[in-house]
Parts: C-alpha cells; structure tokens; sequence
C-alpha cells in the first residue's frame, strides 16, 4: 500500500498561473481532506471531500480555490490566478469511512509562485 | 471559536530527562484531542489520541478538561524523539475536520 500520494513534491508558478495538486487517496480509503501550512502556522483546514462530493468547504478561500474528488482519479486542488501569498505546503489526508484510526497523511506539495 | 495553543515554538532537552510538550485548546464542547509527529523529511502521522489512552513510543497524554489541556509527556526522552510535533483538535458531532496547533519543535540533546 503505497499510502497517500501527492504530486509534484514541489510546484513554481508565476503571479496569474493556475496550479493543480493532485492527492491519490490510499487504497480503501473515501475520505480525502486538503490542509495549507502557510510558514511559521500549524496545518488549516480547506476542505474535506468523498467521491464526487464536497462535505466541508469551510476552510477554502471564496475566490480562486477550489477542490474536486472524481468517481475516478485524484482528488485536485485547483487555484487559479496564484498570487504570492499562495505559496504554503499543501498537505492532503485521507480516511476510511471509520475514522477510528485518524487520518493518513500525504508528504505534501510544497507550492512557491515567483 | 476552537483554538489549539502550543506555546512552545523550540524545545530543547538532554537525552534521558524528562520531556512536556504543551498543548491548550479552547472549545465549548467536548473534543477529541491528538497528538501529530513529524520526523525530518517524513510525513505527518498520528501519535496518540486522548480516546484510546494508550501509550505510543513511551509517550503519553492526559485529557485535563478543567484546565482545558492535553499535554504530551515522556519520562525519559531520546535522540529519536527529535521531531515537529503538533497538537490538535477534532470538534465534537462527528466533524471531519482538525484544528491544528502551529507545532513544537522538539530537540534531543545527547
């Protein structure tokens, strides 16, 4: 079981680029959560996704964010238009339907625009 | 509104003494709390939650809900417990999401 994976490790886009990070679940699990690390911050929820669901969007900025979990395929954070205070770690989680065990974490994309 | 404090940015201690890690949070309801580490260049895992009170790697931690509280505690630290580790918070009724602490980084001296 290769856990949560994320990719790119690292992503740097310009002022106005788009960025798409993309989070595999580990296998079983149908519950995908993105988090943002801003520097110097601890983890801050955004969003929280099931298959072709959104449950909790509370944590997502209302402008240029936005999240999706296909029936198939990766879970994809989407912000549009990155703008400098963008650049954070983007950690993304998932969980079986019973969350008795927690959370499993994804080593994060690390996203710098310039 | 939730909150999570762990007043320590840095802390440092000598292999063997005796370590805390502070953890305040402040909530109306009745949370599940947690203990998260981070080990130099690995991912985020769970350490400990206050609901199954077991003892992971020698640590432990006890829900305090007076003092609102849940501090992580080992008698005897090691060079291998040099890591992040943060503090958070789950609200009650089920809520999927976590309320994280900005994180303690532990240092282990030999």
């Amino acid at each position: 079981n290769a856990g949560v994976m994320q990719n790119p490790r690292h992503l740097v886009r310009r002022r106005g680029q788009e960025a798409r990070l993309r989070c595999s679940p580990m296998k079983g699990h149908s519950h995908v959560y993105w988090y943002r690390q801003l520097p110097e911050e601890g983890l801050k929820f955004m969003v929280y996704l099931q298959k072709e669901n959104i449950i909790d969007e509370s944590g997502m900025p209302k402008e240029r964010f936005s999240a999706e979990f296909p029936k198939e395929g990766p879970s994809i954070l989407r912000i549009q238009q990155v703008v400098r205070g963008d650049s954070a770690a983007y950690f993304c989680a998932s969980s079986p339907r019973d969350r008795a065990h927690g959370y499993t974490f994804g080593s994060g994309t690390r996203l710098t625009v310039v | 509104a939730q909150r999570v404090t762990q007043p320590e940015k840095l802390l440092s201690v000598f292999k063997g003494a005796p370590v805390e890690l502070k953890c305040n949070y402040s909530y109306s309801g009745s949370p599940e709390l947690f203990w998260y580490v981070q080990y130099s260049r690995q991912r985020l895992q769970l350490l400990l939650r206050h609901i199954s009170r077991e003892s992971i790697k020698g640590f432990t931690a006890d829900l305090n809900k007076g003092e609102t509280s849940f501090h992580l505690k080992k008698p005897f630290a090691q060079e291998e417990d040099s890591a992040m580790y943060y503090c958070a918070l789950s609200p009650q009724g089920g809520s999927e999401k976590l309320v994280f602490g900005k994180g303690t980084k532990l240092t282990v001296n030999p």
